[in-house]
Order: C-alpha cells, then sequence, then structure tokens
C-alpha cells in the first residue's frame, strides 16, 4: 500500500518569501510524484510532476520540486510568493504497477500568504 | 490534456433522496475516477469507473450507496442514494488520458449538502 505525508496542516507567510511544503510518501514499489493546488472552491489543478530523469521538476506559477528517493521526499518550493498563491496544496502519487493511474492524496497543506 | 464538466456544481437535497452527478470529458480517456473531499480534508477515492463493467470501489465505499455508470470512454455518472447529513461533502471527477500521459485531470467538483 502507500502513503502520503503532508507534515504541515497549514503554512502562513509573508508575501515576496521563499516557501517550502513538506511531502513524504511510503509505497514499496516506484511511484510517480505529483503535486496539485487547489483554489477556493475549485477542482484540482496540476502544478508538476515527477515521473522519471532530473529530480529537480519545474512547474507552472514558479513553484518548482526535488524528488529525494532516499529520504522518500517530495517537498515543493517557491523563492517568493505572492497573494494569489493562497490555496490549499496536495502532494500525490500514483503506484507505477497500476499503470500510473490510481492516484493517492496527502491530507493538504493550507498555504495562506500574508500582505 | 483533458477537460472536465461536472454537473451540478452544487446542490442541497433533502436527506433520504439520491443524486446523480454527471461527469463529461471533452476526450477520450482511459481511466475515470470519483473523489470525495469532506469539509476541510484531503480527497478519498471512492472508485475507479470501469467502461463497460461495474466499478471496482475502495474499501469503505459500496454500490449500493453509490452507484456509478460509465457507458463510454468521455462519460461517468455517481449517484449517491438514500442521503444523510454525513454525505454532505465535495465530489470529484477525475480522469487520466492514459498511455504515457498518467497526469490525473479534475472537474470542478459538486458540492453536496445535505439537510
Amino acid at each position: 500500500a502507500q502513503s502520503v505525508t503532508q507534515l504541515d496542516s497549514q503554512v502562513p507567510v509573508f508575501e515576496e518569501a521563499p516557501v517550502e511544503l513538506r511531502c513524504n510518501y511510503s509505497s514499496s514499489v516506484s511511484v510517480y510524484l505529483f503535486w496539485y493546488v487547489q483554489y477556493p472552491n475549485q477542482g484540482l489543478q496540476l502544478l508538476l510532476k515527477y515521473l522519471s530523469g532530473s529530480t529537480l521538476v519545474k512547474g507552472i506559477n514558479g513553484f518548482e520540486a526535488e524528488f529525494n528517493k532516499s529520504q522518500t521526499s517530495f517537498h515543493l518550493r517557491k523563492p517568493s510568493v505572492h497573494i494569489s498563491d493562497t490555496a490549499e496544496y496536495f502532494c500525490a502519487v500514483t503506484p507505477s504497477n497500476t499503470g500510473g493511474f490510481k492516484t493517492i492524496f496527502g491530507a493538504g497543506t493550507r498555504l495562506f500568504v500574508k500582505a | 490534456s483533458a477537460v472536465i464538466s461536472q454537473k451540478p456544481s452544487r446542490d442541497i437535497c433533502q436527506r433520504g433522496t439520491s443524486l446523480t452527478i454527471q461527469c463529461q470529458v471533452d476526450s477520450q480517456v482511459t481511466m475515470m475516477f470519483w473523489y470525495r473531499q469532506q469539509p476541510g480534508q484531503s480527497l478519498t477515492l471512492i472508485a475507479t469507473a470501469n467502461q463497460g463493467s461495474e466499478a471496482t470501489y475502495e474499501s469503505g465505499f459500496v454500490i449500493d450507496k453509490f452507484p456509478i455508470s460509465r457507458p463510454n470512454l468521455t462519460f461517468s455518472t455517481l449517484t449517491v442514494s438514500n442521503m444523510s447529513p454525513e454525505d454532505s461533502s465535495i465530489y470529484l471527477c477525475s480522469a487520466t488520458p492514459g498511455g504515457q500521459n498518467t497526469e490525473a485531470f479534475f472537474g470542478q467538483g459538486t458540492r453536496l449538502t445535505v439537510v
């Protein structure tokens, strides 16, 4: 079985400050890794994904994440946040042995950017 | 990519009644899923909607409560049957195109309130 742990339920940060949202996963098989963002009253939107290759992946809106296999982590970072980044962020994994289809989500981290 | 239209976007229902949620994808997709997101929580997979056969349900979810249809590669429905206030949640449809594209696309969700 797979599990995803997002270590922070809420992260308050001032505008233009850097931010890191932490994600650890557990799996007995190889996985694909994702970060999704959910703005208030909206569905989920993909920020970035890691399938293979370079462990540093860049996504939309200036976000990036680094896959660390030894630490089973996939932390999300942004060097300078904006008020508009206030949202819920979900880390997710898809076990590659299901054909990469069945996605398991973490509990979410609420990022709150203050002026 | 895949654009998913989900309706209704929200509804308020009386306990004991049933609601059917529709999910339409703008392209043929391999996999479709239904998730539940309870207030302030993460996404929980209800079932995988299989084209032309019975859905595959996750632990804790049963067909009598959440019947699912998928008549073709672009459309699925989820029915929430005999509703109680505990069924008040956001229900999200998700689709994965398949092949090398492992990204899960999401509808905007249906916000259900049972009174």
